[in-house]
């Protein structure tokens, strides 16, 4: 079946300190995998997002995560952590062809000063 | 202005009421979603269609039906048996090989 964790529902940072939020997925073929952030009350906006190729993506707004096979992982990072990316942070997977689109329950970002 | 139009913003019920939610894109893409968003539980998929005239049940359909009458259009109707339906609701269209696109959802409330 697929399907999607995040294991930390709730993470708290220094701001300047780097992050890695968890993202483990179970899908029966090759992965399509995206990560989302969410502001309050807002749409969701991606962030990256990995079809194939370099298992290291760079995203928007300095982050980047890491697609491990073996693991079945899909990692997001940012080495320095500013306030602004206080938000909530989801991982989804997926086919290519417009099919289903799973996504984890989510992680929320607190970030202090 | 390409992108997706969620309506209304936000949304009231009343007990036993059927209401329906908007949902428009011009981006051109064939798939479109429903998912419903409570704290702590992510988003849920309630239904998705890949095609004009065909949709299937996602996770939690129950309560919920959709039509597909055009490719630009996916309205949500959350029925009177649907009991539980405070919630955010977020539309997403996705194409061939992309991420999906999100609208800006509906919050609905039962009053």
């Amino acid at each position: 079946a697929q399907s999607v964790t995040q294991p930390d529902i709730h993470i708290t940072v220094s701001e300047g300190a780097s992050l890695e939020l968890r993202c483990n997925y179970s899908y029966g073929a090759t992965p399509y995998l995206f990560w989302y952030v969410q502001s309050p009350g807002q749409g969701l906006q991606l962030l990256l997002k990995y079809f194939s190729g370099d298992t290291l993506v760079q995203g928007i707004k300095g982050f980047e995560a890491e697609f491990k096979r073996s693991q079945s992982s899909f990692n997001l990072r940012k080495p320095s952590v500013h306030w602004s990316d206080a938000a909530e942070y989801f991982c989804a997977v997926g086919g290519p062809f417009s099919d289903k689109l799973i996504f984890g329950t989510g992680t929320r970002l607190q970030v202090f000063p | 202005d390409g992108g997706i139009t969620q309506s209304p913003k936000y949304l009231f019920r009343k007990e036993g009421q059927n209401v329906t939610l908007s949902c428009e894109q011009n981006l051109n893409h064939d798939a479109m979603y429903w998912y419903r968003q409570d704290p702590g539980q992510g988003l849920r998929l309630i239904y998705y269609s890949q095609i004009v005239n065909d949709f299937q049940k996602g996770d939690i359909a129950e309560g919920y039906s959709v039509s597909r009458e055009k490719k630009e259009s996916f309205p949500l109707t959350v029925t009177s048996a649907q009991k539980n339906p405070t919630a955010f609701y977020l539309c997403a269209t996705r194409g061939r090989f992309t991420e999906a696109f999100f609208g800006q959802g509906t919050r609905l409330t039962v009053v």
